[in-house]
C-alpha cells in the first residue's frame, strides 16, 4: 500500500509568491495533519482535519496560511505571500481512529522562500 | 496543555549496546497514549512505539521498549544491540490514548542518537 504521498519534495520560491502543498493520505484514514519542522522551533502541529473536516487549525501561524481538504485523499497548505520566515519543512500525516492512533507521516516538502 | 520534554540534544553509543533516550512529560488528561518516532538524515518521520498510559505492560517492539513509569511521568526509550542504523533524531511524542478522540501529537525537541562502530 502507498504511504502518504507529498509533492513537490522540494519547493524553492521567492518572498511573495504563493506557494501550494499537497498531500494524498493513505486510503481509508479520516484524519489528516499538517506539520511545519524548524531547527528553532521543533515539529509544529499547524493543522488537523477530521473526516475532511478542520477540527483545529490554532497552530497555523497567520492569515497567511491556509488549508484545505476538499475530498478524503486530498488536501492542500496554501502560503500566500510567501516569506522567508516560513522556510522549513512541512509534513502531512495521516491516521485511522484504531487502536494506536499512530500517525503516518509523509516524507515532507522542503520549502526555501528566499 | 501536554508537554514533552527530552534533556538530551545528542547521546553517543557504541555498537551492539544499548542506549535509553529520556522523555518526561506532562498532562492533566487522565488517558493518554506516548509515542516514539524516528527521523533519520534523508528526513521522513518513522513510528517505532506505542504506550497507552492504562497499559500494565511496558511496550515492546523489536529491538525498542518502553520503560513507562507513570507516577514519574516518564516515557524512556530503550534501544538493544544499538546498530549503525539506529543514528538518527528520536522524537518522544504525545497524544490521546488508544481508541480516544484526540487525534493531536505533541512532540519533543528530540534527541539526536549517534551509534559509534
Amino acid at each position: 500500500d502507498a504511504g502518504v504521498i507529498q509533492s513537490p519534495r522540494h519547493e524553492v520560491t521567492e518572498m511573495g509568491q504563493e506557494v501550494t502543498l499537497r498531500c494524498k493520505p493513505i486510503s481509508g484514514h479520516n484524519s489528516l495533519f499538517w506539520y511545519r519542522q524548524t531547527m528553532m522551533r521543533g515539529l509544529e502541529l499547524l493543522i488537523y482535519f477530521n473526516n475532511n473536516v478542520p477540527i483545529d487549525d490554532s497552530g497555523m501561524p497567520e492569515d497567511r496560511f491556509s488549508a484545505k481538504m476538499p475530498n478524503a485523499s486530498f488536501s492542500t497548505l496554501k502560503i500566500q505571500p510567501s516569506e522567508p520566515r516560513d522556510s522549513a519543512v512541512y509534513f502531512c500525516a495521516s491516521s485511522l481512529k484504531s487502536s494506536y492512533n499512530e500517525q503516518f507521516f509523509g516524507p515532507g516538502t522542503r520549502l526555501t522562500v528566499l | 496543555a501536554q508537554k514533552i520534554t527530552q534533556t538530551q540534544p545528542g547521546m553517543f553509543v557504541q555498537e551492539k549496546e544499548a542506549v535509553t533516550l529520556d522523555c518526561t512529560y506532562d498532562t492533566s488528561d487522565p488517558s493518554y497514549g506516548l509515542f516514539w518516532y524516528k527521523q533519520p538524515s534523508s528526513g521522513e518521520m518513522i513510528f517505532l512505539i506505542y504506550q497507552g498510559s492504562y497499559d500494565q505492560q511496558n511496550a515492546t517492539e523489536g529491538r525498542y521498549s518502553l520503560n513507562f513509569q507513570k507516577a514519574r511521568k516518564s516515557a524512556n526509550l530503550v534501544i538493544s544491540a544499538s546498530q549503525l542504523g539506529d543514528s538518527a533524531m528520536y522524537f518522544c511524542a504525545m497524544g490521546g490514548a488508544s481508541g480516544g478522540s484526540n487525534y493531536k501529537l505533541t512532540f519533543g525537541k528530540g534527541t539526536l542518537l549517534t551509534v559509534n562502530p
